[in-house]
């Protein structure tokens, strides 16, 4: 069955501008968790979203924004970009809870010049 | 505040070795545990699991201890084979209250030597 995509792969954007990724989860998965990688800070968590609505938030500035649609896709978006905004998004699709484990897809690699 | 951590960076094996990778948390809350795998500009790839109400789970060549008195898991990788090299994540996870959310280790690179 086909795994997590994410689009882009690739993004470079200027300070200031805002920018939408995107995240299609495994046929079936209703959750879909958002995750930021930094060097400095490793994996942290954006949120994540069961059936639409956002069931858990990170500690991260209103900057960032999510949505998911009916059909289980997701949706990212940050405005105001920042140099320190650069780094890869990943997100992860799951049946619920971590019992039935997350997987992850290969990720956006956001740069801001 | 770290929840979770990996104190050691870096590990490097001869192949056919025993890999121990260690991650240590601080939340008694925990009550599931994963081990992940990955490449650079790649996703996490899953592992292997293991719940608090067990303290050893086995999938092939990987292992996972959990020592809940001590908040101490550990994943042993046997025989270690140079394809393993890569960054390991341990993740944790309070399943009642905080859904969707894992708290992930800084990572230990594992080299394995042919």
């Amino acid at each position: 069955k086909a795994g997590v995509t994410q689009t882009p792969r690739y993004l470079i954007k200027t300070r200031g501008q805002q920018v939408t990724l995107s995240c299609s989860p495994i046929s079936g998965h209703r959750s879909v968790s958002w995750y930021q990688q930094t060097p400095g800070q490793g994996l942290q968590f954006l949120f994540e979203y069961f059936s639409e609505t956002q069931r858990n938030k990170g500690n991260f500035p209103g900057r960032f924004s999510g949505r998911q649609f009916s059909n289980s896709r997701s949706e990212m978006n940050v405005s105001t970009l920042e140099l320190g905004d650069s780094a890869l998004y990943l997100c992860a699709s799951s049946l619920g809870t971590a019992s039935y484990g997350y997987t992850f897809g290969s990720g956006t690699r956001l740069t801001v010049v | 505040d770290q929840q979770v951590k990996q104190n050691s960076p870096s590990l490097s094996v001869q192949e056919g070795r025993i890999s121990i990778l260690n991650c240590d948390y601080t939340n008694s809350m925990f009550d599931y545990f994963l081990w992940y795998k990955k490449y650079p500009a790649e996703g996490p790839t899953f592992l292997i699991s293991i719940s608090s109400i067990k303290d050893k789970n086995e999938d092939g060549r990987f292992t996972v201890f959990l020592n809940k008195s001590a908040k101490h898991l550990s994943l042993h990788i046997v025989p270690s084979q140079p394809g393993d090299s890569a960054v390991y994540f341990c993740a944790a996870s309070d399943r009642l209250r905080n859904t969707g959310k894992l708290i992930f280790g800084q990572g230990t690179t594992l080299q394995v030597k042919p």
